[in-house]
């Protein structure tokens, strides 16, 4: 199985400054198509979660350009360029190589 | 707009069956695989199954596989989840979500909440 560990699992940001959160899968997510099958989310309180980064880096339609995600085979990691107050929320990643599985999620909070 | 709407969660007792359905709209439903995931109160996310666009491939977590199943009925865009023998640590919200590609869930519904409670 495919396990996915992301650090840190809380995390508090200051309004306008920049955020980062690493996520660690225990072997590569490069399939044999070139595509690396590596996806962030964020849930935010009482919400769904919604899809930020599919394929490593590529941001899903509407959301923000201060997120990015970069990375590959084993190491990713999610950035938010300048923190807003409507980040918070819970961020998972996401593995769809073999089956699916996601991270333990880390909660961000102004 | 695109929408995933679930139903059919409630309280039931350990051993019994519920099926959950999701209704899908917007999109060419026949034409995507979807997901179900769940989340327990406090928990994290928890992929339960997917299937794909037609019908013909699905896989189901360690944790649910012999108990749950998935199935669709692409004549009424609707996904389903059949949970037999539930169990107590199965007690959770359960979404559908739209798959994205091969790998990605790019549309999730609001989900639907399952207790199981004697």
């Amino acid at each position: 199985d495919i396990v996915m560990t992301q650090t840190p699992l809380s995390l508090s940001v200051t309004p306008g400054q920049p955020a980062s959160i690493s996520c660690k899968s225990n072997q590569s997510l490069l399939y044999s198509d070139g595509k690396t099958y590596l996806f962030w989310s964020l849930q935010r309180p009482g919400q769904s979660p919604q899809l930020l980064i599919y394929e490593v880096s590529s941001r899903f339609s509407g959301v923000p350009d201060r997120f990015s995600g970069s990375g590959s085979g084993t190491d990713f990691t999610l950035k938010i360029s300048r923190v807003e107050a409507e980040d918070v929320g819970v961020y998972y990643c996401m593995q769809g190589l073999h089956l699916w599985t996601f991270g333990q999620g880390t909660k961000v909070e102004i | 707009q695109v929408q995933l709407v679930e139903s059919g969660g409630g309280v039931v007792q350990p051993g019994r069956s519920l099926r959950l359905s999701c209704a899908a709209s917007g999109f060419a439903f026949k034409s995507y695989g979807m997901h179900w995931v769940r989340q327990a109160p406090g928990k994290g996310l928890e992929w339960v199954a997917v299937m794909s666009y037609d019908g013909l491939n699905k896989y189901h977590a360690d944790s649910v596989k012999g108990r749950f199943t998935i199935s669709r009925d692409n004549s009424k865009n609707t996904l389903y989840l059949q949970m037999n023998n539930l169990r107590v640590e199965d007690t959770a919200v359960y979404y559908c979500a739209k798959a994205l590609g091969r790998g990605g869930m790019d549309v999730w519904g609001q989900g639907t909440t399952v207790t199981v409670s004697s």
